[in-house]
């Protein structure tokens, strides 16, 4: 089974720009979790969807906005960028938790860097 | 403040050593997960534990959730190179489904 995939694997952007990040689950896992790496916070929960809805959200500003695909895909993006949104941004999947532990997979990340 | 601290925060050992690192809250977990992070990549799940008391083995590696389920340790006995890397626990509370809260991570190094 492919595990989950994010494109790009890396990105450079200047501040005020956006940017849009793409995920791809696990076939068959229908909850994607995005998070922010950075070495001063370590990993932050951004949001989380399942069924092309946002279930839950973290303590981000309304710059950082995600959806969902029908096929569970899903997308991230940051707008305005400023120079701390410089981060790993790692997505993750699992089976609807609700019906099991909230066991995540990650993909390799996307590395943001903003000049 | 982190919902999860973890210890040490750095850990630099001889290949054939052994080392404990510790995951500890004041707030109970309905389950807590163990990931290894290498450089540049994703966390890899390492094991998820669910019941108070519980202890799990993978290969070197003992995982054990605390009675109370508040915290956990990660054992690995006769550590090698392979072992190097960023150890994070994660878990959710009942009180905050479907959000995994992380701790910072504990770096091991295990040198030849």
């Amino acid at each position: 089974k492919a595990g989950v995939t994010q494109t790009p694997r890396y990105l450079i952007k200047t501040r005020g720009q956006q940017v849009t990040l793409s995920c791809s689950p696990i076939s068959g896992h229908r909850s994607v979790s995005w998070y922010q790496q950075t070495p001063g916070q370590g990993l932050q929960f951004l949001f989380e969807y399942f069924s092309e809805t946002q279930r839950n959200k973290g303590n981000f500003p309304g710059r950082f906005s995600g959806r969902q695909f029908s096929n569970s895909r899903s997308e991230m993006n940051v707008s305005t960028l400023e120079l701390g949104d410089s981060a790993l941004y790692l997505c993750a999947s699992s089976l609807d938790f609700r019906n099991s532990y909230n066991e995540q997979f990650f993909g390799p990340g996307t590395r943001l860097t903003v000049l | 403040t982190q919902l999860l601290e973890q210890s040490p925060q750095f850990l630099s050992i001889q290949e054939g050593e052994n080392l404990t690192v510790y995951c500890n809250s004041s707030s109970v977990f309905s389950s807590l997960q163990w990931y290894r992070q290498e450089p540049g990549e994703g966390p890899v799940l390492l094991v998820t534990v669910v019941t108070g008391g519980e202890v799990k083995k993978l290969k070197r590696l003992t995982f054990q959730f605390g009675d109370a389920r508040k915290d956990s340790s990660l054992h690995i006995t006769a550590a090698q190179p392979g072992d190097t890397g960023l150890y994070l626990c994660a878990g959710e509370t009942t009180d905050s489904w479907g959000k995994l809260q992380f701790g910072a991570g504990t770096q091991v190094v295990v040198t030849p």
